[in-house]
Protein backbone atom coordinates (compact mmCIF):
# COMPACT_ATOMS: atom_id res chain seq x y z
CA UNK A 1 0.00 0.00 0.00
CA UNK A 2 1.37 3.41 -1.03
CA UNK A 3 2.71 5.62 2.00
CA UNK A 4 3.21 9.57 2.75
CA UNK A 5 7.11 9.42 3.17
CA UNK A 6 8.49 12.81 5.36
CA UNK A 7 12.09 13.80 5.39
CA UNK A 8 13.92 13.99 7.54
CA UNK A 9 12.86 12.51 10.46
CA UNK A 10 14.38 14.47 12.89
CA UNK A 11 16.08 17.94 12.47
CA UNK A 12 17.94 20.24 14.87
CA UNK A 13 18.22 24.24 14.57
CA UNK A 14 19.21 26.77 15.91
CA UNK A 15 16.97 29.83 16.66
CA UNK A 16 16.16 32.29 13.78
CA UNK A 17 17.76 29.61 11.42
CA UNK A 18 15.45 28.72 7.84
CA UNK A 19 14.15 24.64 8.00
CA UNK A 20 12.74 23.15 4.83
CA UNK A 21 10.32 19.83 5.51
CA UNK A 22 9.95 17.42 3.13
CA UNK A 23 7.30 15.46 1.80
CA UNK A 24 6.61 12.86 -0.54
CA UNK A 25 2.32 12.43 -0.64
CA UNK A 26 0.81 9.60 -2.01
CA UNK A 27 0.51 9.96 -5.54
CA UNK A 28 -3.25 10.02 -6.32
CA UNK A 29 -3.89 12.64 -3.37
CA UNK A 30 -5.11 16.04 -4.43
CA UNK A 31 -5.38 17.78 -1.26
CA UNK A 32 -2.16 17.85 1.01
CA UNK A 33 -1.69 18.91 4.69
CA UNK A 34 0.65 20.25 6.94
CA UNK A 35 0.01 19.23 10.86
CA UNK A 36 2.27 19.79 13.96
CA UNK A 37 2.13 18.27 17.34
CA UNK A 38 3.76 20.02 20.08
CA UNK A 39 5.30 16.93 22.98
CA UNK A 40 1.87 16.20 24.86
CA UNK A 41 -0.56 18.41 22.87
CA UNK A 42 -2.93 17.63 20.24
CA UNK A 43 -2.36 17.32 16.66
CA UNK A 44 -3.41 21.05 14.65
CA UNK A 45 -3.96 21.55 11.59
CA UNK A 46 -1.74 24.55 10.01
CA UNK A 47 -2.42 24.60 6.09
CA UNK A 48 -3.84 22.98 3.62
CA UNK A 49 -2.84 23.12 -0.60
CA UNK A 50 -4.39 22.24 -3.16
CA UNK A 51 -3.67 22.80 -7.43
CA UNK A 52 -0.54 25.16 -6.41
CA UNK A 53 -2.64 26.84 -3.72
CA UNK A 54 -3.13 27.07 -0.09
CA UNK A 55 -6.89 26.41 0.39
CA UNK A 56 -6.85 26.81 4.17
CA UNK A 57 -4.40 27.93 7.16
CA UNK A 58 -4.66 28.12 10.61
CA UNK A 59 -3.81 31.20 12.82
CA UNK A 60 -0.40 29.54 14.24
CA UNK A 61 0.79 29.60 10.17
CA UNK A 62 1.89 33.51 9.69
CA UNK A 63 4.33 34.84 7.69
CA UNK A 64 6.89 32.63 8.50
CA UNK A 65 5.79 30.17 7.52
CA UNK A 66 5.38 28.58 3.45
CA UNK A 67 4.33 25.87 1.52
CA UNK A 68 5.50 24.67 -1.95
CA UNK A 69 4.65 21.98 -4.36
CA UNK A 70 8.02 22.51 -6.57
CA UNK A 71 7.98 19.72 -8.27
CA UNK A 72 5.28 17.01 -8.98
CA UNK A 73 6.17 14.93 -6.08
CA UNK A 74 7.48 16.55 -3.39
CA UNK A 75 5.77 19.05 -1.00
CA UNK A 76 7.49 21.09 1.92
CA UNK A 77 6.91 23.77 4.71
CA UNK A 78 9.52 26.22 5.01
CA UNK A 79 10.15 28.41 8.53
CA UNK A 80 11.77 31.23 7.93
CA UNK A 81 13.10 32.28 10.97
CA UNK A 82 12.30 29.40 13.70
CA UNK A 83 11.63 30.16 17.34
CA UNK A 84 11.98 27.66 20.04
CA UNK A 85 8.22 27.28 20.15
CA UNK A 86 8.21 25.44 16.72
CA UNK A 87 9.73 22.76 18.10
CA UNK A 88 7.23 19.95 17.14
CA UNK A 89 6.43 16.92 15.40
CA UNK A 90 5.13 18.18 11.78
CA UNK A 91 3.13 15.89 10.00
CA UNK A 92 2.35 15.69 6.03
CA UNK A 93 -0.60 14.55 4.88
CA UNK A 94 -3.13 13.59 2.43
CA UNK A 95 -6.84 12.93 1.12
CA UNK A 96 -8.07 10.90 -0.89
CA UNK A 97 -12.27 10.81 -0.62
CA UNK A 98 -12.14 12.02 2.64
CA UNK A 99 -10.12 9.58 4.23
CA UNK A 100 -6.29 11.87 5.44
CA UNK A 101 -2.87 9.69 5.32
CA UNK A 102 -0.57 10.69 7.37
CA UNK A 103 3.48 10.36 7.09
CA UNK A 104 5.81 9.83 10.10
CA UNK A 105 6.46 12.96 10.98
CA UNK A 106 9.54 14.85 11.27
CA UNK A 107 10.78 15.84 14.77
CA UNK A 108 12.19 19.61 14.90
CA UNK A 109 13.96 20.63 17.65
CA UNK A 110 15.04 24.37 17.79
CA UNK A 111 17.49 25.11 20.37
CA UNK B 1 -15.93 26.28 16.53
CA UNK B 2 -15.62 22.25 16.40
CA UNK B 3 -14.28 21.09 19.95
CA UNK B 4 -13.05 17.12 20.04
CA UNK B 5 -12.54 15.61 23.31
CA UNK B 6 -12.04 11.86 24.27
CA UNK B 7 -12.17 10.43 27.57
CA UNK B 8 -10.51 8.73 29.23
CA UNK B 9 -7.12 10.17 28.94
CA UNK B 10 -5.44 7.09 30.08
CA UNK B 11 -6.64 3.53 30.57
CA UNK B 12 -4.50 0.76 31.91
CA UNK B 13 -6.00 -2.68 31.30
CA UNK B 14 -5.36 -6.61 31.71
CA UNK B 15 -5.24 -8.56 28.54
CA UNK B 16 -7.63 -9.95 27.03
CA UNK B 17 -10.52 -7.38 28.14
CA UNK B 18 -12.92 -5.11 25.86
CA UNK B 19 -12.78 -1.92 26.31
CA UNK B 20 -14.59 1.39 24.82
CA UNK B 21 -13.01 4.57 23.73
CA UNK B 22 -14.99 7.70 23.76
CA UNK B 23 -14.42 10.44 21.61
CA UNK B 24 -17.13 13.85 21.91
CA UNK B 25 -17.59 16.89 19.18
CA UNK B 26 -19.58 19.76 20.02
CA UNK B 27 -20.81 20.78 16.31
CA UNK B 28 -22.83 17.54 15.04
CA UNK B 29 -22.24 19.35 11.17
CA UNK B 30 -19.28 17.08 10.03
CA UNK B 31 -18.15 15.10 6.59
CA UNK B 32 -16.81 12.32 8.62
CA UNK B 33 -14.79 11.23 11.14
CA UNK B 34 -11.63 8.67 12.08
CA UNK B 35 -9.95 7.16 14.55
CA UNK B 36 -6.17 7.11 14.35
CA UNK B 37 -3.25 5.23 16.39
CA UNK B 38 -0.18 7.04 17.45
CA UNK B 39 2.50 5.03 19.09
CA UNK B 40 4.97 7.07 20.57
CA UNK B 41 7.23 9.54 18.57
CA UNK B 42 5.25 8.14 15.74
CA UNK B 43 3.21 9.19 12.96
CA UNK B 44 -0.47 8.60 13.03
CA UNK B 45 -1.88 5.41 11.42
CA UNK B 46 -5.40 5.47 10.15
CA UNK B 47 -7.82 2.58 11.65
CA UNK B 48 -11.31 3.58 10.70
CA UNK B 49 -13.29 5.79 8.52
CA UNK B 50 -17.01 6.71 9.35
CA UNK B 51 -18.39 8.90 6.86
CA UNK B 52 -21.42 10.92 8.46
CA UNK B 53 -23.82 8.87 7.05
CA UNK B 54 -22.68 5.76 8.74
CA UNK B 55 -23.50 4.63 11.62
CA UNK B 56 -20.23 2.06 12.43
CA UNK B 57 -17.51 0.80 10.94
CA UNK B 58 -15.76 -2.81 11.14
CA UNK B 59 -11.98 -3.93 10.78
CA UNK B 60 -11.17 -6.48 12.71
CA UNK B 61 -11.14 -6.51 15.95
CA UNK B 62 -12.07 -3.21 16.48
CA UNK B 63 -15.43 -1.47 16.09
CA UNK B 64 -16.34 2.30 15.75
CA UNK B 65 -19.70 3.60 16.28
CA UNK B 66 -20.84 7.64 15.36
CA UNK B 67 -23.97 9.08 16.82
CA UNK B 68 -23.79 12.18 14.79
CA UNK B 69 -26.82 14.25 16.28
CA UNK B 70 -25.32 14.03 20.10
CA UNK B 71 -21.81 14.35 18.52
CA UNK B 72 -20.56 11.31 19.74
CA UNK B 73 -18.31 8.44 18.85
CA UNK B 74 -16.77 5.36 19.97
CA UNK B 75 -14.01 2.78 19.63
CA UNK B 76 -14.86 -0.81 20.99
CA UNK B 77 -11.94 -3.00 20.68
CA UNK B 78 -12.31 -6.97 21.52
CA UNK B 79 -9.99 -9.34 23.47
CA UNK B 80 -7.38 -6.57 23.83
CA UNK B 81 -3.64 -7.34 23.03
CA UNK B 82 -0.31 -5.94 24.25
CA UNK B 83 0.37 -4.77 20.75
CA UNK B 84 -2.63 -2.71 21.36
CA UNK B 85 -0.83 -0.65 23.78
CA UNK B 86 -0.55 3.33 21.78
CA UNK B 87 -2.61 6.49 22.04
CA UNK B 88 -5.86 6.56 20.11
CA UNK B 89 -6.67 9.67 18.48
CA UNK B 90 -10.27 10.70 16.81
CA UNK B 91 -10.54 13.36 14.54
CA UNK B 92 -13.39 15.18 12.74
CA UNK B 93 -13.80 16.50 9.30
CA UNK B 94 -16.13 19.32 9.50
CA UNK B 95 -18.12 21.08 7.24
CA UNK B 96 -19.82 19.20 3.86
CA UNK B 97 -16.72 18.45 1.81
CA UNK B 98 -14.17 15.72 2.07
CA UNK B 99 -11.32 18.24 1.40
CA UNK B 100 -11.35 20.29 4.78
CA UNK B 101 -8.62 19.81 7.93
CA UNK B 102 -9.19 17.64 10.39
CA UNK B 103 -9.96 18.62 13.64
CA UNK B 104 -8.41 16.15 16.61
CA UNK B 105 -9.28 15.03 20.33
CA UNK B 106 -6.29 15.20 22.78
CA UNK B 107 -6.18 11.73 22.25
CA UNK B 108 -6.69 8.53 24.56
CA UNK B 109 -3.63 6.53 25.78
CA UNK B 110 -3.87 2.61 26.69
CA UNK B 111 -1.93 0.47 27.98
CA UNK B 112 -2.62 -3.01 27.76
CA UNK B 113 -1.11 -5.49 30.46
CA UNK B 114 -0.04 -9.16 29.60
Amino acid sequence: EPEVTQTPSHQVTQMGQEVILRCVPISNHLYFYWYRQILGQKVEFLVSFYNNEISEKSEIFDDQFSVERPDGSNFTLKIRSTKLEDSAMYFCAGSQAGEGRFGPGTRLTVT
Amino acid sequence: KQEVTQIPAALSVPEGENLVLNCSFTDSAIYNLQWFRQDPGKGLTSLLLIQSSQREQTSGRLNASLDKSSGRSTLYIAASQPGDSATYLCAVRPGSGNTGKLIFGQGTTLQVKP
